[in-house]
């Protein structure tokens, strides 16, 4: 078990360019997650994949905003035009098909806009 | 809708016992998870609950109440290495979880 790992773990851009980050889940997890986090919050929940499949993504999520699971293993987010707001801590974890088995999270890609 | 709420911030002191309570108003009910998080790192699993009662894992311990949608995080013999945020999620029926704002610990010497 090497663990959810998350590349880059440091992002720096200018407002208005595109960015990309990936995540590799623990092999034999199933399920994936995206989520966001800011100073002092929780982590807000963006999207998550079973396998291939993107089963939901929040309500909140600009359309600039995309993720892709494509061969059901390792994981892209794609932010669009970045704006300032956007600047956050991304979080990927990933968890069994079970109820209960718990998320494990990666270190994350912190993303500052300039 | 699904709120959570937790309180902010807690102060204790080295060896004493803490309380961390959370609320949720949520449908299709999956299960409460907690997860500590230290500053600059990764949230790391704690517990969970989905039956009602109380959870026992060493120091720590979980309760839950499905009827008041409440559960809290017991946390004895503080430690000075128990400084960090206390993140309360519920899992919903779609296998989404919805994290609290997280209440920061504070152990004091």
């Amino acid at each position: 078990d090497t663990g959810v790992s998350q590349d880059p773990r440091h992002k720096i851009t200018k407002r208005g360019q595109n960015v990309t980050f990936r995540c590799d889940p623990i092999s034999e997890h199933n399920r994936l997650y995206w989520y966001r986090q800011t100073l002092g919050q929780g982590p807000e929940f963006l999207t998550y994949f079973q396998n291939e499949a993107q089963l939901e993504k929040s309500r909140l999520l600009s359309d600039r905003f995309s993720a892709e699971r494509p061969k059901g293993s390792f994981s892209t987010l794609e932010i669009q035009r970045t704006e300032q707001g956007d600047s956050a801590m991304y979080l990927c974890a990933s968890s069994l098909a079970a109820a209960a088995d718990p998320l494990h999270f990666g270190n994350g890609t912190r993303l500052t806009v300039t | 809708g699904q709120n959570i709420d937790q309180p902010t911030e807690m102060t204790a002191t080295e060896g004493a016992i803490v309380q961390i309570n959370c609320t949720y108003q949520t449908s299709g009910f999956n299960g409460l998870f907690w997860y500590q998080q230290h500053a600059g790192e990764a949230p790391t699993f704690l517990s969970y609950n989905v039956l009602d009662g109380l959870e026992e894992k060493g120091r720590f311990s979980s309760f839950l109440s499905r009827s008041k949608g409440y559960s809290y995080l017991l946390l004895k013999e503080l430690q000075m290495k128990d400084s960090a945020s206390y993140l309360c999620a519920e899992g919903s029926g779609t296998y989404k979880y919805i994290f609290g704002t997280g209440t920061r610990l504070k152990v004091l010497a």
